[in-house]
């Protein structure tokens, strides 16, 4: 069974500072990997999904790294905004359901 | 184009009502997946659907429970005798095959009182 694992739970920078969220999961026989962005009482937007091929993958100020070997990913936000502000959940795959860690919940102070 | 769509987008209900909870995929996807997400914690996978059929329902809690796509597109999440319990945002994802990328739905606020 997939167990994905996210810390910090929670993270409060200054504006203009880069974020680094961290993820790992348990079962490294994964195809891909998502991360995913929520905001408060909406539903989840698709950020990045990396292929297990892949080591990285980049979107704008976004990048997220990929280690299945130790099992772990990592979200960086460069430069960051306060629209930025959201929690960041990461999805591992079980199977062809995706297993979701609880999230880290981002403040970026103007 | 359109996302997932999910209605309706609150509901509230009875301790043991009947509830019926409905998502309209991405067209063309043929993969229909259901979450429930309780407050504070990532989203719980229940059943997933390939084309008509149930291809895991290992996540649905108990048979209250239930989860119908008759025609592999529009799926409806039925809950029968409601718990408090129950209460929860429930999400809808679909994607194009199996392993591809999942787009979510906006989710269904249930409360049951």
């Amino acid at each position: 069974k997939q167990e994905v694992t996210q810390i910090p739970a929670a993270l409060s920078v200054p504006e203009g500072e880069n974020l680094v969220l961290n993820c790992s999961f348990t079962d490294s026989a994964i195809y891909n990997l998502q991360w995913f962005r929520q905001d408060p009482g909406k539903g989840l937007t698709s950020l990045l999904l990396i292929q297990s091929s892949q080591r990285e993958q980049t979107s704008g100020r976004l990048n997220a790294s990929l280690d299945k070997s130790s099992g772990r990913s990592t979200l960086y936000i460069a430069a960051s905004q306060p629209g930025d502000s959201a929690t960041y959940l990461c999805a591992a795959p079980n199977d062809y359901k995706l297993s979701f860690g609880a999230g880290t919940t981002v403040t970026v102070r103007a | 184009g359109a996302g997932v769509s999910q209605t309706p987008s609150n509901k509230v209900t009875e301790k043991g009502k009947y509830v019926e909870l409905r998502c309209d995929p991405i067209s063309g996807h043929t993969a229909l997946y259901w979450y429930r997400q309780s407050l504070g914690q990532g989203p719980e996978f229940l059943i997933y659907f390939q084309g008509t059929g149930a291809a895991d329902d290992s996540g649905l809690p108990n048979d209250r429970f239930f989860a119908v796509r008759p025609e592999g597109s529009v799926s409806t999440l039925k809950i029968q005798r409601t718990e408090r319990g129950d209460s929860a945002v429930y999400l809808c994802a679909s994607s194009l095959y199996l392993s591809y990328e999942q787009y979510f739905g906006p989710g269904t606020r249930l409360t049951v009182t």
